[in-house]
């Protein structure tokens, strides 16, 4: 089945400590993103990459890291958490020419920073 | 750079009728892509449905339509036949060719029965 998966699907930490979601897809994707939604703002991208080794920032970056080592995954970094990270966290796999192609979002991340 | 606007915070209908959610963007680009997503309760986000920007019809899937006016930069989502399970967000999204997805803020929609 193609999917994104990640996790952990629900977290709760404390501010500081450094913590990673993990992203992986099963369909040979060229292209995954990292996204945020908070009410009122709906989605907005932190990171993507375009293929391995290759990652660039979006629109929220500050705060977050990436790393794109295997094609298939893309796990997003926060060294150091702040309560203002709290957000439910997306990542999305889709090909690279995109097109009329939808976007795969995986199920989704809770984060609670205390 | 890519702005969508969905104007309607949240919306009710009741049971089988129709619900028209709003969505307009702005872009410079002439070619680019509209999509819809719904996100239940239960948070993931659903692919609804596609229009590109040189289709000359309004796509369809379903109970799902996209009026799609080009020259006024809308794209609105019209569900027919209301049902509860279509009680979610609903997400206006586009895609310019060489950009990534951008997002609007979203529209709750409450189906009463």
């Amino acid at each position: 089945e193609a999917q994104v998966t990640q996790n952990p699907r629900y977290l709760i930490t404390v501010t500081g400590k450094k913590l990673t979601v993990t992203c992986s897809q099963n369909m040979n994707h060229e292209y995954m993103s990292w996204y945020r939604q908070d009410p009122g703002l709906g989605l907005r991208q932190i990171y993507y990459s375009m293929n391995v080794e290759v990652t660039d920032k979006g629109d929220v970056p500050e705060g977050y890291k990436v790393s794109r080592k295997e094609k298939r995954n893309f796990p997003l970094i926060l060294e150091s958490p702040s309560p203002n990270q709290t957000s439910l966290y997306f990542c999305a796999s889709r090909p690279l020419a995109g097109g009329q192609e939808t976007q795969y979002f995986g199920p989704g991340t809770r984060l609670l920073v205390l | 750079a890519q702005k969508i606007t969905q104007t309607q915070p949240g919306m009710f209908v009741q049971e089988k009728e129709a619900v028209t959610l709003d969505c307009t963007y702005d872009t410079s680009d002439p070619s680019y892509g509209l999509f819809w997503y719904k996100q239940p309760s239960s948070g993931e986000m659903i692919f609804l449905i596609y229009q590109g920007s040189y289709d000359q019809q309004n796509a369809t899937e379903g109970r799902y339509s996209l009026n799609f006016q080009k020259a006024r930069k809308s794209a609105n989502l019209v569900i027919s036949a209301s049902q509860l399970g279509d009680s979610a967000m609903y997400f206006c999204a586009m895609r310019e060719f060489w950009n990534d997805m951008r997002f609007g803020a979203g529209t709750r929609l409450t189906v009463k029965p």
